[in-house]
């Protein structure tokens, strides 16, 4: 069965600093795979998602993540935290063979410090 | 308005109630789903529906979970006689992809059951 693991329930960073939030998915085909941001009492807003086009994907707020297939990975990445980036983050797996049944990991909450 | 909306957003429930949750999907979004999103966890995936037709309610967790969308827009999630362990966020998504890609998330109706 597909899964999805996210190292880090946790992590911090400084203004300013790199953030780095990790997904590693188990599939033999490589999925569709999303990631979504959550703030306080809100749902989910999609931040970028892979569908097979480039490895690089380029999301909103400055977020961009790149697929991996070898390492079966999909991290997110900013350049520079911004205190507003605080939130918590889902990576989410969605089998291309036509399901519609997304997978989501445990979540990261990224706290920025100032 | 242009994105999923959920009523209430925060519902208090002593156990033994039955309770329903309300969700708008963006207009014309043929597919709806509803995710049960436990503190501290990702969501998982209750049921989905295709218009109005329940194409997969294999995530209910018990009898005690329906859900119904009978014009294929509006839909209900009702919880019958609640538990305590039925406290959680509960997500509505919909798409307007066959098949599905992206899904657009409400912002949840947190329930409490007291």
């Amino acid at each position: 069965a597909q899964s999805v693991t996210q190292l880090g329930s946790h992590v911090s960073v400084s203004e300013g600093a790199l953030v780095l939030l990790r997904c590693n998915y188990s599939s033999s085909v490589p999925p569709y795979l999303f990631w979504y941001v959550q703030y306080p009492n809100q749902g989910l807003q999609l931040l970028l998602k892979y569908t097979s086009a480039a490895t690089l994907v380029k999301g909103i707020n400055g977020f961009e993540a790149e697929f991996k297939k070898s390492e079966t990975s999909f991290h997110l990445t900013k350049p520079s935290a911004h205190m507003s980036d605080a939130a918590e983050y889902f990576c989410a797996v969605l089998p291309t063979s036509g399901t519609y049944k997304y997978i989501f990991g445990t979540g990261t909450r990224l706290k920025v410090l100032a | 308005g242009a994105g999923v909306s959920q009523s209430p957003r925060y519902k208090v429930a002593k156990r033994g109630q039955d309770v329903a949750l309300r969700c708008d999907p963006i207009s014309g979004h043929v597919s709806l789903f509803w995710y049960q999103q436990a503190l501290g966890q990702g969501p998982e995936f209750l049921t989905y529906f295709q218009n109005e037709a329940q194409l997969d309610k294999s995530g209910l967790p018990s009898d005690r979970f329906f859900a119904e969308r009978p014009e294929g827009s509006v839909s209900t999630l009702k919880i019958q006689r609640t538990q305590q362990e039925d406290s959680a966020v509960y997500l509505c998504a919909s798409s307007g992809d066959l098949p599905v890609n992206e899904q657009y998330f409400g912002p949840g109706t947190r329930l409490t059951v007291t």
